[in-house]
């Protein structure tokens, strides 16, 4: 069964420095999709960045970029000029490729992420 | 766009009264659906999935019961709460090869 890890339960950063979060996540999959989300404060999840498994580019959305590393099966996403509202959960999570009527999304355990000023 | 409403936000019920959350799709059509719990400052429990209409399965055992009786109609109920029942539900959607997509959840207090 795939598993999603995400090693620092809180994390902090400078306003205007840069952050970035670790996910590993394990599966004998090779197609697969892996994503980023944020839960602010009033809790609703906001997609944050989404990495095809096949695409050796990593993606990024603007002041956010991942580091996608297939081999090592590591996902990991980078805050840059880092922002008072970038401050909340941070999720990871894994979704197989596979052409099935059903593929659950599993979520790793969140990264806290404060915001200094 | 897909959107899910879910409703109500915040709810107090007291100790074995029944629970009824729901949540409604838009946008999409055959969506697989989730509930989810979340404690506080907590990951994400997936408590139950649906592939389609009275299609659901259970990921751990629990109080709680789930039904599909429409497309994009998705219900979480109990018969009656325990305090344990207390926290944040998440309903979510999700299209093939697309990224799940999430109500506002509900903030349920046990008392």
């Amino acid at each position: 069964a795939q598993t999603v890890t995400q090693s620092q339960p809180e994390m902090s950063v400078q306003e205007a420095e840069t952050v970035t979060l670790s996910c590993t996540y394990d599966t004998s999959e090779s197609d697969y999709y892996l994503f980023w989300y944020k839960q602010p404060p009033s809790r609703q999840m906001i997609l944050v960045i989404r990495q095809e498994a096949y695409k050796q580019q990593n993606a990024t959305e603007n002041r956010f970029s991942v580091n996608f590393q297939k081999a090592a099966k590591s996902f990991s996403l980078k805050i840059s000029d880092s922002q008072l509202g970038d401050a909340a959960m941070y999720f990871c999570a894994y979704r197989s490729a596979r052409r099935t009527s059903y593929d659950k999304v599993i979520f790793g355990p969140g990264t806290s992420l404060s915001v200094i000023p | 766009s897909q959107t899910i409403h879910q409703w109500p936000a915040t709810l107090v019920q007291p100790v074995g009264s029944p629970l009824s959350l729901e949540c409604t799709v838009e946008g999409t059509s055959n969506p697989n659906l989730y509930w989810y719990r979340q404690a506080a400052g907590r990951g994400l429990q997936l408590l139950f999935y649906s592939v389609g209409i009275g299609q659901i399965s259970s990921e751990v055992p629990q109080n709680l019961s789930a039904s599909r009786p429409q497309d994009r109609q998705f219900i979480l109920s109990s018969k009656k709460l325990l305090l344990s029942d207390s926290g944040f539900y998440l309903c979510a959607g999700q299209r093939a090869h697309t990224e799940a997509f999430f109500g506002q959840g509900t903030r349920l207090t046990v008392v």
